[in-house]
């Protein structure tokens, strides 16, 4: 199993600002993932973060607004930019050794933007 | 595109009871399925993992089938106990990797 530590655990923010939001796990991992989960709703994919690639949006998710990084196999940031109150969710990073393999995930960044 | 729902939506029941939680999805190209459990306010915890070669997983008092075919999974737990309650989420994975979230059954058991 993998360990993940995203930082930070919460956070509350002014609107128009933007936060790095890390993704620190014990092993290296080729599959790392970004999801939002929206106040009483379920996960929604933002993201797939591959080392040495640029990362791969969904739908309705755009570059400019959530840059992500990925520089080793180990690490990730995901940023919300300018930032407005619709943007407060949950965001979890998510690892997987293979495709057969589990999904972990972090314990997530609680942001509220006022 | 992946369409997953989780039937019942809520679900409150006394403490020794035998549950059963349903999930089904509308693709069955799937690599497998995963269910989770999450607590307020935290992360997603790995219950069970299912390849879609297979028809079931067990893990303690939890137990879940899969019939990729008809696009379903079950979740069964046994003799729940009041530290069950949490929301219990499927995810198939497709072979695009990615997991697709129903939107969950809120448990809660009573003591």
């Amino acid at each position: 199993s993998a360990v993940i530590s995203q930082k930070p655990s919460r956070d509350i923010c002014q609107r128009g600002t933007s936060l790095t939001i890390q993704c620190q796990v014990d092993s290296q991992v080729t599959m790392m993932f970004w999801y939002r989960q929206q106040p009483g709703q379920s996960l929604t994919l933002i993201a797939t973060a591959n080392q040495g690639s640029e990362a791969t949006y969904e739908s309705g998710f755009v570059i400019d607004k959530f840059p992500i990084s990925r520089p080793n196999l180990t690490f990730s940031t995901l940023t919300v930019s300018n930032m407005s109150p619709e943007d407060s969710s949950i965001y979890l990073c998510s690892v997987g050794p293979s495709q057969k393999e589990k999904l972990f995930f972090g314990s997530g960044t609680q942001l509220s933007v006022l | 595109k992946q369409e997953v729902t989780q039937i019942p939506a809520a679900l409150s029941v006394p403490e020794g009871e035998n549950l059963v939680l349903n999930c089904s999805f509308t693709d069955s190209a799937i690599y497998n399925l995963q269910w989770f459990r999450q607590d307020p306010g935290k992360g997603l915890t790995s219950l069970l993992l299912i390849q879609s070669s297979q028809r079931e997983q067990t893990s303690g008092r939890l137990n879940a089938s899969l019939d990729k075919s008809s696009g379903r999974s079950t979740l069964y737990i046994a003799a729940s106990q009041p530290g069950d309650s949490a929301t219990y989420l499927c995810a198939p994975r497709g072979y695009g990797n990615k997991l697709v979230f129903g939107a969950g059954t809120i448990l809660r058991v009573k003591s």
